[in-house]
């Protein structure tokens, strides 16, 4: 079965600071890995995901994470905060399906609640 | 904008009650997905829909139920409700033909309050 664990459930920096949002994953086959982000009363929008080649990804407004199979990991980073950045972040994990519209439901963790100070 | 439609974007009812929660996919995406968000169970996937067909169910209860129509639009009906079900709906859609690694575009969500 899968399974997200995202360490700390609130995250707080400074204006400029460096972003790190650490999401670590189980999976018994090749996962694929996506960071999606939730702004207050509105639905979840994609930041990023991880399916195959290059273990970097970048994705919207600065943000980037890097897939380590060794270590189950693929944390969020963004060199500098902005405000604007203040919202929860959500890492997820699905697998690949043979059939086309297999189930690919996502598995979510927990959420982190980034709040960006002056 | 995801340019997934949910409708309404709030509802009120009382226990006992059933509700009809809609969802419209993106244009040209074949899958539905369907999720709760909930305070206590944080984000929980309940059933998917491809093309009409019922593909995989997750955590949904007995008194809920989905379909997809031919148009593709889909309906979640909440039945017997109790408080516990207050939460925030969610519907998803894909293409649903790359096998897992497409990208799920998540509606504004249908807040449910049961009281």
């Amino acid at each position: 079965a899968q399974s997200v664990t995202q360490l700390g459930s609130h995250v707080s920096v400074s204006e400029g600071a460096l972003v790190l949002l650490r999401c670590n994953y189980s999976s018994s086959v090749p996962p694929y890995l996506f960071w999606y982000v939730q702004y207050p009363n509105q639905g979840l929008q994609l930041l990023l995901k991880y399916t195959t080649g290059a273990t970097l990804v970048k994705g919207i407004n600065g943000f980037e994470a890097e897939f380590k199979k060794s270590e189950t990991s693929f944390h969020l980073t963004k060199p500098s905060a902005h405000m604007s950045d203040a919202a929860e972040y959500f890492c997820a994990v699905t697998f690949r399906q043979g059939v086309a519209g297999t189930a690919s439901k996502l598995t979510f963790g927990t959420g982190t609640r980034l709040q960006v100070t002056l | 904008d995801s340019g997934v439609t949910q409708t309404p974007k709030h509802l009120i009812t009382a226990t006992g009650q059933r509700v009809t929660l809609r969802c419209s996919p993106r244009s040209g995406d074949l899958s539905v997905y369907w999720y709760q968000q909930s305070l206590d169970q944080g984000l929980q996937f309940l059933i998917q829909y491809y093309n009409g067909e019922e593909r995989a169910k997750g955590n949904i209860l007995e008194r809920f139920s989905a379909q997809q129509f031919p148009d593709l639009h889909s309906e979640l009906n909440l039945s017997s409700l109790e408080l516990g079900d207050s939460a925030l709906y969610f519907c998803a859609s894909s293409v649903g033909i790359s096998g897992g690694q497409d990208t799920q575009y998540f509606g504004p969500g249908t807040r449910l309050t049961v009281l």
